[in-house]
């Protein structure tokens, strides 16, 4: 099925360690970005790709980088995982004639 | 900035009724788009309903319609005939064009359908 793949689907790291979460979609669109859910804040923006090439941060990009390897796939690099990193995931990518978001299925990260 | 307000936290409503979630924003833009994502237990964002702001025609889909009024900025979502499928976590969200990266989502409203 067409859409964005978003892995792992659930991740329990120790502080200090560090891990990817890797994303893919397969719509040909330009533009993906990574978001963390936070119970009673809504999604707020890591980081996104506005095309092929470019990576820019978005509202809470510390602890955080991004490469975006090929027009299809963004991962999302935590180098020295924190218990403030615990949260809920999006990967998510889109056009730009306005259709709004797809998602991946989100990565529920644990930092112990 | 942009910010996308939903007042309420909370809703529950009776199965086959009719419930509307709230939702307000705040942009100096004419031209807009806006949204609202459902999000069930299973956690995947699925997008429910788009509105381009310049289309005075409210957006329908099935059951759930919006009340979309530009001038007090407010964008408004009705489910009707609510289904037991319809209990999840309801987000507005606004996009400014021509990049996706001005996208501002709401602290969401979590809807309970009760049988």
């Amino acid at each position: 099925n067409a859409g964005v793949t978003q892995t792992p689907k659930f991740q329990v790291l120790k502080t200090g360690q560090s891990m990817t979460l890797q994303c893919a979609q397969d719509m040909n669109h330009n533009s993906m970005y990574w978001y963390r859910q936070d119970p009673g804040m809504g999604l707020r923006l890591i980081y996104y790709s506005a095309s092929e090439g470019t990576t820019d941060k978005g509202e809470v990009p510390n602890g955080y980088n991004v490469s975006r390897l090929n027009k299809r796939e963004f991962s999302l690099r935590l180098e020295s995982a924190a218990p403030s990193q615990t949260s809920v995931y999006f990967c998510a990518s889109s056009s730009i004639r306005g259709h709004g978001y797809t998602f991946g299925s989100g990565t529920r990260l644990t930092v112990v | 900035a942009q910010t996308v307000t939903q007042s309420q936290p909370e809703m529950s409503v009776q199965e086959a009724e009719t419930v509307t979630l709230s939702c307000t924003y705040d942009t100096s833009e004419n031209n807009y788009y806006l949204f609202w994502y459902k999000q069930p237990p299973s956690r995947q964002m699925i997008l429910v309903i788009r509105q381009e702001a310049y289309k005075q025609q409210n957006a329908t889909e099935n059951r759930f319609s919006v009340n979309f009024q530009k001038a007090a900025k407010s964008f408004s979502l009705k489910i009707s005939d609510s289904q037991l499928g319809d209990t999840a976590m309801y987000f507005c969200a606004f996009m400014k064009p021509p990049t996706g990266n001005q996208f501002y989502f709401g602290t969401g409203t979590s809807l309970t359908v009760i049988p």
